[in-house]
């Protein structure tokens, strides 16, 4: 079983202001690292898949970055603003293809 | 186009008796998860197939059964809902291959048990 954590579980960020969050898993048996954006009523979308150590994958003002000897990847949001609220899941992947999500951060910019 | 259908997008079932919700996708992806989401819980992985392939999460209960007749469909049996198993199931694929590939999630559906 690959244990997710993420934290903080919630943060409240100003907007135009950064914010960074964390997602640490086991570094046994990795094969790849799941980034997912989730509204609710929506259905999870992905953000960024990475798979070696020292990666570093952007869109638009987001970021991430993968360090899979220590298990443990940021997610970076620039600038934030209101259409950046939702909830962050990060799922690492195993060799057999298990994907299991994290409880999520769930980020709220204030406008 | 949707991608990943799942059929129906709402469910009302009677406690006891049994329901299947379906996953069909286009995708020709080799491997199909199924999740559970309750309230505003992150999804929770019940199984999923690598091509035939099944996987159990050990957690997840006897009551959920899932069958794979071919590449592009997906089943989810609960045999005997209960009124905890009211939830939001989401199926989801991916490409199976030496880079990792990002999964393709359905519009999930939503079970109700009455």
């Amino acid at each position: 079983i690959l244990n997710v954590e993420q934290s903080p579980q919630s943060l409240h960020v100003q907007e135009g202001d950064s914010t960074n969050f964390t997602c640490s898993f086991p570094s046994s048996n990795f094969y790849a690292l799941h980034w997912y954006r989730w509204e609710t009523a929506k259905s999870p979308e992905a953000l960024f898949v990475m798979t070696l150590n020292g990666d570093e994958k952007k869109k638009g003002r987001i970021s991430a970055t993968l360090n899979t000897k220590e298990g443990y990847s940021y997610l970076y949001i620039k600038g934030s603003q209101p259409e950046d609220s939702a909830t962050y899941l990060c799922a690492p992947r195993s060799n057999d293809y298990k994907l299991s999500f994290g409880a999520g951060t769930t980020v709220t910019v204030r406008a | 186009d949707a991608m990943v259908i799942q059929n129906p997008r709402y469910q009302v079932t009677q406690f006891g008796k049994p329901v299947t919700l379906s996953c069909s996708q286009t995708l020709n992806h080799n491997v199909m998860y199924w999740y559970q989401q309750k309230s505003s819980q992150a999804p929770k992985l019940l199984f999923h197939y690598y091509d035939k392939d099944f996987n159990n999460e050990a957690d997840t209960p006897d009551n959920f059964q899932s069958r794979r007749p071919n590449t592009s469909f997906c089943f989810l049996d609960i045999r005997s809902p209960g009124l905890g198993d009211a939830a939001m199931y989401l199926c989801a694929t991916s490409r199976k291959g030496r880079g990792g590939t990002e999964a393709f999630f359905g519009q999930g559906t939503r079970l109700t048990v009455v």
